[in-house]
């Protein structure tokens, strides 16, 4: 199993602040997907990335796969309150799923 | 549509004592999931089962037990808990590995 690294482990901004989040492993992924987590509730798919270079955005969020596709990131531009949660990368390997350990982020009105 | 449900939602066990966590979806996916979720850990696989009457061993497997009793149903067994085994317990589905997977909200366990 490769090992998924996510920096940073905890982030606290202000409303209307731009962050970026890291995923990051040692080895090609297949794809990868981004999940969001709420306090109290399981994850939720955000989206999955599978091409080398790939882009997507999903409103403020902007997900990318680097172009080895051995690392992610996902940007959020002019963060609100509601952005409030765990932010888990994860992988596919055979026929389950690996997550990272996640960074939590916190954003403060 | 309920999409996956876990019981119970809240346990305290005492070390040494048993119990079933349940979990059922109504997706009809094949593939279902027991992750346990530690400050710090991420998400780390106990059990899965790819399709009905298969179970595989995840990542942290020791002290668990599945069971497959239907396309609907996985249970997870805790025969003797210890109190390494506090956590939160997700359970999640799939059609298959190029769908999302789709959790419950949790089982919040304590071992006392």
């Amino acid at each position: 199993t490769q090992l998924l690294e996510q920096s940073p482990q905890f982030l606290s901004i202000q409303e209307g602040e731009n962050l970026t989040v890291y995923c990051n492993s040692s080895s090609v992924f297949s794809s990868l997907q981004w999940y969001r987590q709420e306090p109290g509730e399981g994850p939720v798919l955000l989206v999955t990335v599978v091409t080398g270079g790939e882009v997507k955005k999903l409103k403020r969020l902007t997900f990318q796969f680097g172009d080895a596709r051995k690392d992610s990131s996902l940007h959020i531009t002019a963060a609100q309150p509601g952005d409030t949660g765990l932010y888990l990368c994860a992988e596919e390997y055979g026929n389950k799923l690996v997550f990272g350990a996640g960074t939590i982020l916190r954003v403060k009105s | 549509n309920a999409g996956v449900t876990q019981t119970p939602k809240f346990q305290v066990l005492k070390t040494g004592q048993s119990m079933t966590l349940q979990c059922a979806q109504d997706m009809n996916h094949n593939s279902m999931y027991w992750y346990r979720q530690d400050p710090g850990m991420g998400l780390r696989l106990i059990y899965y089962s790819a399709s009905e009457g298969t179970t595989d061993k995840g990542e942290v497997p020791n002290g668990y037990n599945v069971s497959r009793l239907n396309k609907r149903e996985f249970s997870l067994r805790l025969e003797s808990a210890a109190p390494s085994q506090t956590s939160v317990y997700f359970c999640a589905s799939t059609r298959d590995m190029d769908s999302p997977l789709h959790f419950g909200n949790g089982t919040r366990l304590t071992v006392t």
